[in-house]
């Protein structure tokens, strides 16, 4: 049962273009939502979030889309740099989930100098 | 200093032995997880421990233990391994209340062979 899905595997994206990353959730009662990026032999590390009360979050080159009606969310990247190639997962939490986080299977971000 | 450091970041056994990964963070955080890696890249929970509590225990098969002496230290042991649980086992911590930032271990990759 994939509550949270990221079906693009990989994406490969000019140097200075922007990147788009999407993801779609199915569980009505995930109520945050965070983006974490990963480089290989590393753990994951928190990029950005979003909590369900908001439609847009902005930290720099990153920007964090949320349609609740759409059960969708999406991460630009603008503009992309070679060092923002990594796997990129979704995640998502519920209220009162004791910080569970139910993780996307995650999307290879290439950047193409 | 490696915020949370887990060990060994590889582990390569033969079916039916016992094996433990230790994991430690040093950010004072409240709550430590261990999620798992599987095959398809997805990272789902398996444990989460608050101040030495087990607040989630995912369905799990009893051959994992987790081991919490204190609330800097979360510990996975794994007894009788088999073939599928051949995966990257990664550590987290973060705080009960307030973000839900985990900050990751750089994982441990198990191999039953």
């Amino acid at each position: 049962d994939q509550q949270v899905k990221q079906n693009s595997p990989s994406l490969s994206v000019q140097e200075g273009r922007i990147s788009i990353l999407n993801c779609d959730y199915t569980n009505s009662m995930f109520d945050y939502f965070l983006w974490y990026k990963k480089y290989p032999a590393e753990g994951p590390t928190f990029l950005i979030s979003i909590s369900s009360i908001k439609d847009k979050n902005e930290d720099g080159r990153f920007t964090v889309f949320l349609n609740k009606s759409a059960k969708h969310l999406s991460l630009h990247i603008v503009p992309s740099q070679p060092g923002d190639s990594a796997v990129y997962f979704c995640a998502a939490s519920a209220n009162g989930s004791a910080r569970q986080l139910t993780f996307g299977s995650g999307t290879q971000l290439t950047v193409l100098p | 200093d490696t915020a949370v450091s887990q060990t060994p970041k590889y582990l390569v056994t033969q079916m039916g032995n016992d094996k433990s990964i230790k994991c430690e963070q040093n950010l004072g955080h409240d709550t430590m997880y261990w999620y798992k890696q599987d095959s398809k890249k997805f990272l789902k929970i398996m444990f989460s421990y608050n101040n030495k509590e087990l607040i989630i225990n995912e369905t799990v098969p009893n051959r994992f233990s987790p081991k919490s002496p204190d609330k800097a230290h979360l510990n996975l042991h794994i007894n009788s391994l088999e073939l599928g649980d051949s995966a990257v086992y990664f550590c987290a911590s973060s705080f009960l209340q307030g973000g839900y930032g985990y900050t990751f271990g750089s994982g441990t990759r198990l191999t039953v062979v």
